[in-house]
């Protein structure tokens, strides 16, 4: 079966511009995370979704970040107004539902954001 | 607040040899999972190994095996018989147990080459 996708692979945008990173959960995984991996550090957990449930934001460095997930599958990560610092690759993940510290997180090969 | 420290950020290994790295992690509590993840140039990040706190039992998958100490809170990874397809970062995880646990805390990461 299919794995975690996500697009665009590679995203080169210029500071101070909107961008939008998709990501496509393996089908029944109701659970959804996001993670940033900035270079030399490891990965960063932003957000993390839940069935219907309110998302746990406390990862998002600021509040130009946004996510959303629709009919409870395909994710929109938003960064309004980039920054050089923004410059990251953001890795999706998705898991089974039930106590998610037992389901292994699947990962997508994520988007290499590069803001100029 | 947990914590994964990987002290080595750079590593290497004839081809057919053996190698190991390290990861300390800090934590209060008592119950969590830690693990090994593979990222290959391609970014996909793969789980190579998954440890039970509860298990004093050090876990293995084929050529990969770990040394866990929960006392001194170190989870060490070896890898015999090196592949050149084993050429990857190496990411050390945590995360708590139970429901409603699901952040993974990474460590930044260890550049591992495998030499022919």
């Amino acid at each position: 079966g299919a794995g975690v996708s996500q697009s665009p692979s590679n995203k080169v945008t210029e500071k101070g511009k909107d961008v939008e990173l998709r990501c496509d959960p393996i089908s029944g995984h109701t659970a959804l995370y996001w993670y940033r991996q900035s270079l030399g550090q490891g990965l960063e957990f932003l957000i993390y979704f839940q069935g219907n449930s309110a998302p746990d934001k406390s990862g998002l460095p600021s509040d130009r970040f946004s996510a959303e997930r629709t009919g409870g599958s395909v994710s929109t990560l938003t960064i309004q107004r980039t920054q050089q610092e923004d410059s990251a690759v953001y890795l999706c993940a998705s898991s089974f539902p039930g106590p998610s510290s037992y389901n292994e997180q699947f990962f997508g090969p994520g988007t290499r954001l590069t803001v100029l | 607040a947990q914590t994964v420290t990987q002290s080595q950020p750079e590593m290497s290994v004839q081809e057919a040899e053996t190698v190991t790295l390290s990861c300390t992690y800090d934590t209060s509590e008592n119950n969590y999972y830690l693990f090994w993840y593979k990222q290959p140039p391609s970014r996909q990040m793969i789980l190579v190994i998954r440890q039970e706190a509860y298990k004093q039992q050090n876990a293995t998958e084929n050529r990969f095996s770990v040394n866990f100490q929960k006392a001194a809170k170190s989870f060490s990874l070896k890898i015999s018989d090196s592949q050149l397809g084993d050429t990857a970062m190496y990411f050390c995880a945590f995360i708590l147990s139970g429901a409603g646990s699901y952040q993974l805390t990474f460590g930044k990461g260890t550049k591992l080459s495998v030499i022919p």
